[in-house]
């Protein structure tokens, strides 16, 4: 059974920086093709990022770019987003989700999801 | 990027009725050389992460119940809940894989008549 269990709730300034972690239990993170998606408050679901198994590389939404980092440790088989210069308008619920290469881009597995919430 | 579209918003449903969900994609997200839709669906309840119920747009993830099913092909897909439960009650999200950005539907909030 695949779980992932992320990093717990922050609290931040606009303006900081903040580290999601994702770490992958029951598989091996390099077996799986992994992304970041976001949910604000009461709204949608929204990409944030992950491996492009076409492109073979790691790509962002445009709304993120220059602000965000993934990062993989296929060693610790964990995952880890860093989204800089917060505002208030990140305040968020952060998902790591992935599935494996053949249905890559849909997300099978879920972390329990990490509130990020940015206020002054 | 690839739009997505949801009809209705909010769909309200009896007991053992069909429930139907629609969505748009603005371009084609049909790969013609292994002819698979890039399409997936997610339900979603309160306080969850969302949960895959479909892929390939119309293949159903292992442990799904049968009453949920994906049709379309190209820009225009359905999800049907042929007899809807009370543990239906869920936002229910489209999704396409077939170019990045990642793009979701807005949402269809399902709930009981």
């Amino acid at each position: 059974q695949v779980q992932m269990v992320q990093s717990g709730a922050e609290v931040k300034k606009p303006g900081a920086s903040v580290k999601v972690s994702c770490k992958v239990a029951g598989y091996s993170l390099s077996e799986l093709s992994m992304h970041w998606v976001r949910q604000a408050p009461g709204k949608g679901l929204e990409w944030v990022g992950g491996y492009d198994a076409e492109a073979g590389d790691t790509v962002y939404a445009q709304a993120f770019q220059g602000r965000v980092t993934i990062i993989e440790d296929t060693s610790a088989d964990s995952l880890y987003m860093e989204l800089r210069s917060l505002r208030s308008e990140d305040t968020a619920v952060y998902y790591c989700a992935g599935n494996n290469y053949y249905a890559s881009g849909s997300f099978l597995i879920w972390g329990q999801g990490t509130l990020v919430t940015v206020s002054s | 990027d690839i739009v997505m579209t949801q009809s209705p918003d909010s769909l309200t449903v009896s007991l053992g009725e069909r429930a139907t969900i629609n969505c748009k994609s603005s371009q084609n997200v049909l790969y013609s050389s292994n002819n698979n839709n890039y399409l997936a669906w997610y339900q979603q309840k309160p306080g969850q992460p969302p949960k895959l119920l479909i892929y390939w747009a119309s293949t159903r993830e292992s442990g799904v119940p049968d009453r949920f099913s994906g049709s379309g092909s190209g820009t225009d897909f359905t999800l049907t809940i042929s007899s809807l439960q009370a543990e239906d009650v869920a936002v229910y999200y489209c999704q396409q894989y077939y170019s990045s950005p990642i793009t979701f539907g807005q949402g269809t909030r399902l709930e009981i008549k």
